[in-house]
């Protein structure tokens, strides 16, 4: 089945411990983004990526680190995480070109308390 | 003002009915526009995309788009109660490489 994988589905955690959320996805899709969705906020776009090594900031990239290093994996990365991260996390995946939508994992709830 | 925008909602139709999403874009250079669909507790479902102005339709989804105006639609005809979810508009960039959402309309079909 085609799917966006993403591990775990919910996370609560203490500011200031790392944690990494993981995404993967079996469509051999060239394009991968990571994006957080806030009430009345809607999605905003946190990093993407065209291609393996190639990454690139959205519109909220601070606090957060990412990596590609093969094409069906893309983790996302709270170096030290605070409160305002706290959100419902989604990772996507689509074929490169302007036709394409996304396909999306099935969300991280993260809590930083 | 913001880069996509969308009517929060929600917006009550009754089964059987017509509804009616809007959206609005600020970037003139946007090259395709994207519907999805998001239940509660649930991840965003793609649903319509469109890059043409004009019409496309796809079983009882229409969606509308206007350059011209920089305004994107969706039409639902015959609306179910399974339709209940929020509408998150989508907007690719003129670059090709972000996709902007808007904070998604909710809509209620009442049986």
């Amino acid at each position: 089945e085609a799917q966006v994988t993403q591990n775990p589905r919910y996370l609560i955690t203490v500011t200031g411990k790392k944690l990494t959320v993981t995404c993967s996805q079996n469509m051999n899709h060239e394009y991968m983004s990571w994006y957080r969705q806030d009430p009345g906020l809607g999605l905003r776009q946190i990093y993407y990526s065209m291609n393996v090594e190639v990454t690139d900031k959205g519109d909220v990239p601070e606090g957060y680190k990412v990596s590609r290093k093969e094409k069906r994996n893309f983790p996302l990365i709270l170096e030290s995480p605070s409160p305002n991260q706290t959100s419902l996390y989604f990772c996507a995946s689509g074929q490169q070109g302007i036709a394409y939508g996304y396909t999306f994992g099935s969300g991280t709830r993260l809590t930083v308390v | 003002q913001k880069e996509v925008e969308q009517n929060s909602g929600p917006l009550s139709v009754p089964e059987g009915a017509i509804a009616s999403l809007n959206c609005t874009y600020s970037d003139r250079g946007s090259q395709s526009f994207f519907w999805y669909r998001q239940y509660s507790g649930k991840s965003p479902e793609l649903i319509m995309s469109i890059y043409s102005n004009g019409d496309k339709e796809d079983g009882r989804f229409t969606a509308q788009l206007n350059k011209a105006s920089q305004y994107v639609s969706l039409l639902i005809r015959d609306s179910q109660p399974s339709d209940s979810a929020t509408y998150l508009c989508a907007v690719r960039n003129t670059g090709g490489f972000k996709t902007i959402f808007g904070a998604g309309t909710r809509l209620f079909v009442k049986a």
